[in-house]
């Protein structure tokens, strides 16, 4: 119950494509959902974040989709470029525990081709 | 001008040796974690501290020993390392425990034990 579950492992998208990293969870309880990319060498640094109430947010190419109904959201980024290429990692947030604690989903290392 | 600084950025040591890793934010924020990244890359939260309150103490090996001094500070301790020690080790702050308080990921501290 406190899983998410993220897919695919590793993306390779030509550049300009359009990269869709997905994300499951089971707990209704989650109300917060960030999307975190993480460099090589380098921490995870926040990219996006969206709450249950808004099924889409939309900053510059990045997107996040949400649908409650089927407790799943998706990070789309458009127009993909090779500086994009990191590792994203979905994560979810019980806002009522009052702790702040994210769980990860497993990560989707995203190669953009030139 | 450094957010969230942890030293040393690599560690390596023997088999039951104990080492600390140190962390340190200029923020202003109230809550830091800890969080271990193994080798698939996977992100799990080990321990967070607010105003020098444990929060969060998830199913860490009592090997581990978070210690806060101030609000700025949040050291590791590990006693007795073992071989599946070896990880990167992130520590994070963030204003509160929020729902929607951004965590800022510190850039990493890479543990191998031999």
């Amino acid at each position: 119950q406190q899983q998410v579950k993220q897919s695919p492992q590793s993306l390779i998208v030509q550049k300009g494509g359009i990269s869709i990293i997905n994300c499951a969870y089971e707990n209704t309880a989650f109300d917060y959902f960030p999307w975190y990319q993480q460099f090589p060498g380098k921490g995870p640094a926040l990219l996006i974040a969206i709450r249950p109430d808004v099924s889409e947010k939309k900053e510059g190419r990045f997107t996040i989709s949400f649908n409650k109904s089927a407790k799943q959201f998706s990070l789309h980024i458009m127009d993909s470029q090779p500086g994009d290429s990191a590792t994203y990692f979905c994560a979810a947030l019980m806002g009522s525990s009052n702790t702040g604690k994210l769980i990860f989903g497993q990560g989707t290392t995203l190669q953009v081709k030139p | 001008d450094t957010a969230v600084s942890q030293t040393p950025k690599y560690l390596v040591t023997q088999m039951g040796n104990d080492k600390s890793i140190k962390c340190e934010q200029n923020l202003g924020h109230d809550t830091m974690y800890w969080y271990k990244q193994d080798s698939k890359k996977f992100l799990k939260i080990m321990f967070s501290y607010n105003n020098k309150e444990l929060i969060i103490n998830e199913t860490v090996p009592n090997r581990f020993s978070p210690k806060s001094p101030d609000k700025a500070h949040l050291n590791l301790h590990i006693n007795s390392l073992e071989l599946g020690d070896s990880a990167v080790y992130f520590c994070a702050s963030s204003p509160w425990t929020g729902v929607t308080d951004t965590q800022y990921f510190g850039p990493g501290t890479r543990l191998t034990v031999l």
